[in-house]
């Protein structure tokens, strides 16, 4: 089982606000990931990271921002939330393998529900 | 682009029933596959994983898929199904040089008891 740590588990915030969700891991795994997830939809990649001082934005286009300044911390900003913004967001970390040895298996955090009225 | 498919949006099944969501995948390269469950405001937990050689493959819970690849299906199967199975099953494709993951749009399985 991974260890991967969000918090909050839920947040309901109004229009506006600027908001951080935390992501940590204590595997020291190297890669980090954020996924959306719209309910009973898929999971889209928002952000992702290789190592420290190391992120790039995924497919899906988002207007949050990310940091990787410690191996094990991956927070994610809103500057200023709106209702388009609510969704689940889910941190994952992989450790990574090498083309040698297949690919890198990603373990999910239990996710953030954020709401914005 | 690499895409993955989940035919069916919503599976209902009895309590001691066999079990098989299906799970297509479009890649051109070896893929490596994934199928994660997600349990109601929960994060997602990995069942099993195939990078390569035996094409059937055991995972936690009870869970099995096969892989074929003249089908392009990664099957999830499960000969008896509990009430605690109930949750979203998601199909995930990747491959050596991809930097994520792509997932199904998940299946949702109620266990009727």
């Amino acid at each position: 089982e991974a260890d991967i740590y969000q918090t909050p588990r839920y947040l309901v915030i109004g229009t506006g606000k600027k908001i951080t969700l935390e992501c940590s891991q204590t595997m020291g795994h190297d890669k980090m990931y954020w996924y959306q997830q719209d309910p009973g939809m898929e999971l889209h990649l928002i952000h992702y990271s290789y190592g420290v001082n190391s992120t790039e934005k995924g497919d899906l286009s988002s207007e949050s921002t990310v940091s990787r300044i410690r191996t094990e911390h991956f927070p994610l900003t809103l500057e200023s939330a709106r209702p388009s913004h609510t969704s689940q967001y889910l941190c994952a970390s992989s450790e990574y393998k090498g083309l040698a040895g297949g690919t890198d298996t990603q373990y999910f955090g239990p996710g953030t529900r954020l709401t914005v009225l | 682009a690499q895409s993955v498919t989940q035919p069916d949006i919503h599976i209902t099944v009895s309590e001691g029933a066999s079990l098989e969501l299906r799970c297509n995948y479009s890649y051109g390269a070896t893929p490596y596959l994934f199928w994660y469950v997600q349990s109601p405001g929960q994060g997602l937990q990995l069942l099993l994983k195939y990078f390569s050689g035996d094409t059937l493959v055991q995972g936690i819970k009870g869970f099995e898929a096969e892989f074929k690849r003249s089908q392009s299906s990664f099957n999830l199967r499960k000969p008896s199904v509990h009430w605690s199975d109930a949750a979203e099953y998601f199909c995930a494709v990747t491959s050596g040089s991809a930097r994520q993951l792509t997932f199904g749009s998940g299946t949702q399985l109620t266990v009727l008891p």
